[in-house]
């Protein structure tokens, strides 16, 4: 999961293997979270993302949970593929008063292996 | 597709030059970020700008200025480089309402030397 530090953290899994990447986010107020992904010499892309009004959300092979008591935020990947290699970031925002400004978690490297 | 372009992949620029990064976006959104990207410090906000010549500082402003002339670009200018200054940034964009995601450009790699 995340922490604070220069060190990010990592996972690595082998190919078909779930993956669950771990976020603990800053502000109780945060109603909206981004999961992107990053790949070596790219810009972030978005993955999914979801409400405060919901604790699950599903995509293509992805699953966002919320728990906002413990303000806690995961992405699992199902049949994780080597093209998920990549470092992966979880991003808050407040959208009553932050214009939709996105606040980044350090991010987590995840390797997959053939 | 949202469509966000940074000017340049990769510069290299000497200590005290005044630099300009340029981004355009083409999908009409109001919201345009500059963020800057270090190793295990994730990405963190410069400036942002919610409509044309309007800015906001954000995280971590100093030694960086901004101009938005024209809706859809978005320049991030250092006036006086430093060493410091080398990283990554990452120009993104949104729309003001609703709830939607940010999206990136490629990024400009800046060394200062």
């Amino acid at each position: 999961g995340e922490s604070v530090g220069l060190h990010l953290p990592t996972l690595s899994v082998q190919e078909g293997d779930n993956s669950i990447i771990n976020c603990a986010y800053s502000n109780s107020a945060s109603d909206y979270f981004i999961w992107y992904k990053q790949e070596s010499g790219k810009g972030p892309q978005f993955i999914i993302d979801i409400r405060s009004n919901m604790d699950k959300r599903q995509g293509q092979r992805v699953t966002v949970l919320l728990n906002k008591t413990v303000k806690h935020l995961s992405l699992q990947i199902a049949a994780t593929q080597p093209g998920d290699s990549a470092v992966y970031f979880c991003a808050e925002n407040e959208r009553g008063t932050s214009y939709g400004k996105l606040t980044f978690g350090q991010g987590t490297i995840l390797t997959v292996h053939p | 597709d949202v469509k966000v372009t940074q000017s340049s992949r990769y510069l290299v620029k000497r200590t005290g030059e005044k630099v300009f990064l340029e981004c355009v976006q083409d999908m009409d959104h109001e919201n345009m970020f500059w963020y800057r990207q270090d190793p295990g410090l994730g990405l963190r906000l410069i400036y942002f700008s919610y409509d044309v010549k309007m800015k906001e500082k954000g995280d971590i402003p100093e030694g960086y200025s901004v101009s938005r002339e024209k809706k859809e670009r978005f320049s991030l200018i250092l006036e006086s480089a430093s060493t410091n200054q080398t990283s990554m940034y990452l120009c993104a964009s949104s729309w003001i309402v609703g709830y939607t995601e940010a999206f990136f450009g490629q990024g400009t790699r800046l060394t200062v030397v």
